[in-house]
């Protein structure tokens, strides 16, 4: 049982380049969410899925776009990354919406040049 | 705008004594409350929760208060242990909605 997972653990980008990092859960858990954790502002929701087949935006969604390929696997792209997406990305899943405690993924740091 | 605040970014005590971890909040639809537990190069893991309609969560040497007139919570750890050494993130959400909002952490440091 590895919980949530996500690949890669780091990268470097050049301005202008994509990417999509991935995350995956073997909990069988309705919800995902993807955040960006920068220094002095804590973890930021950018994207969630409360169920298979819909997605919803956060609170910072401008330069990203999301896939929720099935219940397991929710996808985050970078179309063409900019410096200040320079982060921590981190996955999460929980069992429901709302007040469901939810279970994190061990982060992608990504650096964009 | 930072609808969660912990306004100490660090904290020291020794071990054995109590580490509390403050938190305030903004928004008045929060209803429900957790904090989670960061270590270097690790996502963050759940610590304890709270509801709107309690004031008090025990689990163990953790303890989580709320108080909604004042729009604070805090978590007291008796006794502090070394391996407590870690960044806590306070969090809240409304249960009739998905956007949980993170508060920017506290890293409590235990000294042997």
């Amino acid at each position: 049982n590895a919980g949530v997972t996500q690949t890669p653990k780091f990268q470097v980008l050049k301005t202008g380049q994509s990417m999509t990092l991935q995350c995956a859960q073997d909990m069988n858990h309705n919800s995902m969410y993807w955040y960006r954790q920068d220094p002095g502002m804590g973890l930021r929701l950018i994207y969630y899925s409360a169920s298979e087949g819909t997605t919803d935006k956060g609170e910072v969604p401008n330069g990203y776009n999301v896939s929720r390929l099935n219940k397991r696997e929710f996808s985050l792209r970078l179309e063409s990354a900019a410096p200040s997406q320079t982060s921590v990305y981190f996955c999460a899943s929980a069992a429901g919406t709302g007040g469901e405690t939810q279970y994190f993924g061990p982060g992608t740091r990504l650096l964009v040049l | 705008d930072q609808q969660v605040k912990q306004n100490s970014p660090s904290l020291s005590v020794q071990e054995g004594r109590i580490s509390i971890l403050n938190c305030d909040y903004t928004n008045s639809m929060f209803d429900y409350f957790l904090w989670y537990k960061k270590y270097p190069a690790e996502g963050p893991t759940f610590l304890i929760s709270i509801s709107s309609i309690k004031d008090k969560n025990e689990d163990g040497r953790f303890t989580v208060f709320l108080n909604k007139s004042a729009k604070h919570l805090s978590l007291h750890i008796v006794p502090s242990q070394p391996g407590d050494s870690a960044v806590y993130f306070c969090a809240a959400s409304a249960l009739w909605n998905n956007d949980m909002r993170f508060g920017a952490g506290t890293r409590l440091t235990v000294k042997p």
